[in-house]
């Protein structure tokens, strides 16, 4: 069956940079987009980053655009987002999720990930 | 972009529908027929409900579906059941096909 878990999730400082894993199983990852998708707590669902299945280019929130990557390891079934510049706002749970036509089919159980001095 | 507008909560007894709405642009919501759906229950991963506007995943009760009007589409749970009580939100593809745009949520009561 499909899994998704993401990992790399923490509490750091402002300023610094964390580095989030989504593990993928149980379908051909290489042949499917992926999105990153957070929620700040008590708040929705916000769009970060979408990486299609060659992994060539990413697409990003305005919000976090210059400061994040995503990025993809096909071999290895890993989805990453590289997190740099963090802000108090990028607290968040991160989780990524699968691209299946225009809708995300299936997702992670998050990461929460903290910034706070 | 700004979020897809969501009424903030809505409410029915066991029993009776409720429809919940996402109005968009011409931009996202209007553009193309790649409106979804999500649950989400307290501490859980949001679950996919509804696709392409209307479509139904496998396994999810026929008792939830879609439709869209313009700008705005909707999201309709007839024969409500407690286990229905969650938040959710609306989803579009915009027109750049690039960028994702979500509504802001909706929680749903079940009295």
């Amino acid at each position: 069956q499909v899994q998704l878990v993401e990992s790399g999730g923490g509490v750091v400082q402002p300023g610094t940079s964390l580095r989030l894993s989504c593990a993928a199983s149980g379908f051909s990852f290489s042949s499917h987009g992926m999105n990153w998708v957070r929620q700040a707590p008590g708040k929705g669902l916000e769009w970060v980053a979408l990486i299609w299945y060659h992994g060539n280019k990413g697409e990003y929130a305005d919000s976090v655009k210059g400061r994040f990557t995503i990025s993809r390891d096909n071999s290895k079934n890993t989805l990453y987002l590289q997190m740099n510049s963090l802000r108090a706002e990028d607290t968040a749970v991160y989780y990524c999720s699968r691209i299946n036509g225009y809708r995300d089919d299936y997702w992670g159980q998050g990461t929460p990930v903290i910034v706070s001095s | 972009q700004s979020a897809l507008t969501q009424p903030r909560s809505v409410s029915g007894s066991p029993g009776q529908s409720v429809t919940i709405s996402c109005t968009g642009t011409s931009s996202d919501v209007g553009a193309y027929n790649y409106v979804s759906w999500y649950q989400q229950h307290p501490g859980e991963a949001p679950k996919l409900m509804i696709f392409d506007v209307n479509k139904r995943p496998s396994g999810v009760p026929d008792r939830f579906s879609g439709s869209k009007s313009g700008n705005t589409a909707s999201l309709t749970i007839s024969g409500l059941q407690a286990e229905d009580e969650a938040d959710y939100y609306c989803c579009s593809y915009t027109d750049t096909y690039t960028d994702v745009i979500f509504g802001g949520g909706t929680h749903l009561t079940v009295l």
